[in-house]
């Protein structure tokens, strides 16, 4: 069956310092979303990738979908600690949609 | 306002009771879902439903049942079968359940079982 693995499970990184977490599946997606939850918070929607190659920014946030559309990647620049809480991508799984493992990401001042 | 409230935020129940968590949304949304989130954990889902009157099991359903008898509403009720029920819940709706629409999500309620 479909596997869909997020890398890595926690990242801690120096305010400033680049951040970058993965969601690499097994088999062909057709589209992948990314989520942001902040501590004691609900998951809010980012960005959806749907075309294959696609690249998405969003201010210091860039977001990419491999070419086989089996890979995603969020890439955070220059951290502030308002990027502090857990990082998801969500994929449709045979009709369920499934979350990936998440990153959590701290961020110290 | 638009939007998708659950209640209420914390519950707590006896070990052995039955529980049920409430989740209404009016945005008009055809798609409901339930997650479990454990502390550090990621988002699994318990079920999904697709249209009303109609509800899938999620990949960790034991335990748990639903009922979607109204559009707006698809309540989670936490079984005295369910093993280990003290988690925070999440309920979520999009338009459509074709995976390629945004899900928005409620509060979340955090039960524990004592």
């Amino acid at each position: 069956g479909q596997q869909v693995m997020q890398i890595p499970q926690y990242q801690h990184v120096q305010e400033g310092e680049d951040f970058t977490t993965y969601c690499n599946s097994s088999t062909t997606l057709s589209n992948i979303q990314w989520y942001k939850q902040r501590p004691g918070g609900h998951p809010v929607f980012l960005i959806q990738l749907v075309k294959s190659g696609e690249v998405k920014k969003q201010k210091r946030l860039t977001f990419q979908f491999g070419e086989a559309k089996k890979n995603s990647s969020l890439h955070i620049t220059a951290t502030q600690t308002t990027d502090v809480g857990t990082y998801f991508c969500r994929y449709n799984q045979g009709g369920k949609l499934i979350f990936g493992q998440g990153t959590e990401l701290s961020v110290k001042p | 306002d638009g939007g998708i409230t659950q209640s209420p935020k914390y519950l707590f129940r006896k070990e052995g009771q039955n529980v049920t968590l409430s989740c209404e949304q009016n945005l008009n949304h055809d798609a409901m879902y339930w997650y479990r989130q454990d502390p550090g954990q990621g988002l699994r889902l318990i079920y999904y439903s697709q249209i009303v009157n109609d509800f899938q099991k999620g990949d960790i359903a034991e335990g748990y049942s639903v009922s979607r008898e109204k559009k707006e509403s698809f309540p989670l009720t936490v079984t005295s079968a369910q093993k280990n029920p003290t988690a925070f819940y999440l309920c979520a709706s999009s338009i459509t359940a074709t995976g390629n629409t945004e899900a928005f999500f409620g509060q979340g309620t955090r039960l524990t079982v004592v």
